[in-house]
């Protein structure tokens, strides 16, 4: 069965640092899917990224970048200059079964100004 | 292009009755998925469908139950409610089977918020 850790409760930072997102995957799987999703308070789970685990190669889109490294099987996002609009709930998950995501408990980013 | 609706979007319910919530996955979206939200237990899969047949199922009672229409539009339905049951329920829609070489992307709505009194 897949499991997936976010150990970071809460965040707070000022606007304009850097944040980094923890994700720690368990899975029985060779190939499996990870993912990213932003929940602001409207509810709405917004894709940010997804991530096969035969392709290792750290992606950037922007301010946001993701580090996968499957020999400590993390899967850590970053956000470069944060900015008040990036305060959210961050949610990592992991594939398992006919398309049942697996969710990590949640990191609530708070970027202050 | 629409992404994946849900309606209702907010419902106050009375402990005791049922409740049906919508989903119109993304156009040419074939698998619909529901989720629970609560504060205490997060994000948790209630069960997942495929051209008309479920395929998956949480950990959920029987009080709980989904379907599949030939549009691939899906309704959940929560029977004799209870106060446990107030919660963001979400919808999520992916193109087809999720496992297939090319991957796939899984695409939620904004939810329906329930509140049982």
């Amino acid at each position: 069965a897949q499991k997936v850790t976010q150990a970071q409760t809460e965040i707070s930072v000022v606007e304009k640092e850097d944040v980094t997102l923890d994700c720690v995957y368990e899975t029985r799987d060779t190939t499996y899917y990870l993912f990213w999703y932003k929940q602001p308070p409207s509810g709405e789970l917004v894709f940010l990224i997804r991530r096969n685990s035969f392709d290792e190669q750290n992606e950037i889109s922007g301010r946001y970048s993701w580090n996968f490294q499957k020999s400590t099987s993390s899967f850590n996002f970053t956000i470069t200059a944060s900015q008040v609009v990036d305060s959210a709930v961050y949610f990592c998950a992991c594939l398992g079964g006919y398309n049942k995501l697996i969710f990590g408990a949640g990191t609530r980013l708070a970027v202050h100004p | 292009k629409a992404g994946v609706t849900q309606t209702p979007r907010y419902l106050i319910k009375t402990r005791g009755q049922q409740v049906t919530l919508s989903c119109s996955p993304i156009s040419g979206h074939r698998s619909v998925s529901w989720y629970q939200q609560t504060p205490g237990q997060g994000l948790q899969f209630l069960f997942e469908y495929f051209s008309e047949t479920q395929r998956n199922k949480g950990n959920f009672p029987g009080r709980f139950s989904g379907r599949q229409f030939s549009n691939s539009r899906s309704e959940m339905n929560v029977s004799t409610l209870e106060l446990g049951d107030s919660a963001l329920y979400l919808c999520a829609s992916s193109l087809t089977i999720p496992r297939d070489s090319s991957g796939n992307t899984i695409y939620f709505g904004e939810g329906s918020w329930l509140t049982v009194v």
